[in-house]
């Protein structure tokens, strides 16, 4: 089975604070996804990248910076945490020969930003 | 531009009953079309996907999906709800070549009464 887990399950961080969301999957699948959802609408995509080191942007950039050095591995970074930054945090991986474009989810990090 | 919509963000029903949860796409081409489940404090994971190979869709738990293109829905059913489908329920669209990127409906809430 595909496993992807992410480093929190829950996390409270204050305004302006530096924060890092760490996600691994186990499954050497080259695509990787984070999106953060919210009451109302939905999952919106926020970066995604196809291999190490590559990353795109997503449809809500603004505010966050990822890193992907190693395969498995894609981080999610909030540069300087603000309010409206506060959600959850959903990480998802899918392999790239995969037409059909299956995504595989992590459990998610709830972040609250005092 | 893709978009999905779901129709209800909170359906109820009563244990044995029909689940209807609907949704509804706008594509230029040919779509593939997915229900994804979030079960409570839970990552989403696939019920099933549309891609072109049958119209009516056969997922995990009971569920199914037909893909209705004159109508450009794509409406999950259940003959007979059961406590444990209460959940959050997704519909996502993509289409060929778009790298693995999905767009998801606003979500739909599942209260199933006893």
């Amino acid at each position: 089975d595909v496993k992807v887990t992410q480093s929190s399950r829950y996390l409270v961080k204050r305004t302006g604070e530096k924060v890092f969301l760490e996600c691994v999957q186990d499954m050497d699948h080259e695509n990787m996804f984070w999106y953060r959802q919210d009451p109302g609408l939905g999952l919106r995509l926020i970066y995604f990248s196809y291999d190490v080191k590559m990353k795109e942007k997503g449809d809500i950039p603004e505010g966050y910076s990822v890193s992907r050095e190693k395969k498995e591995r894609f981080s999610l970074i909030l540069e300087s945490a603000s309010t409206n930054q506060t959600s959850m945090y959903l990480c998802a991986s899918s392999l790239q020969g995969d037409l059909f474009d299956t995504q595989y989810f992590g459990p998610g990090t709830r972040l609250t930003v005092l | 531009a893709q978009s999905v919509t779901q129709l209800g963000s909170h359906v109820s029903v009563s244990e044995g009953a029909l689940v209807l949860l609907r949704c509804n796409y706008s594509s230029s081409v040919p779509p593939y079309l997915f229900w994804y489940v979030q079960y409570p404090n839970q990552g989403l994971q696939l019920l099933l996907k549309y891609t072109s190979a049958a119209t009516l869709v056969k997922g995990i738990n009971g569920f199914e999906a037909e893909f209705k293109k004159s109508e450009t829905s794509f409406h999950l059913t259940k003959p007979s709800a059961h406590m444990s489908d209460a959940a959050e329920y997704f519909c996502a669209v993509t289409k060929r070549n778009q790298g693995g990127k999905l767009i998801f409906g606003q979500g739909t809430e599942l209260s199933v009464k006893p």
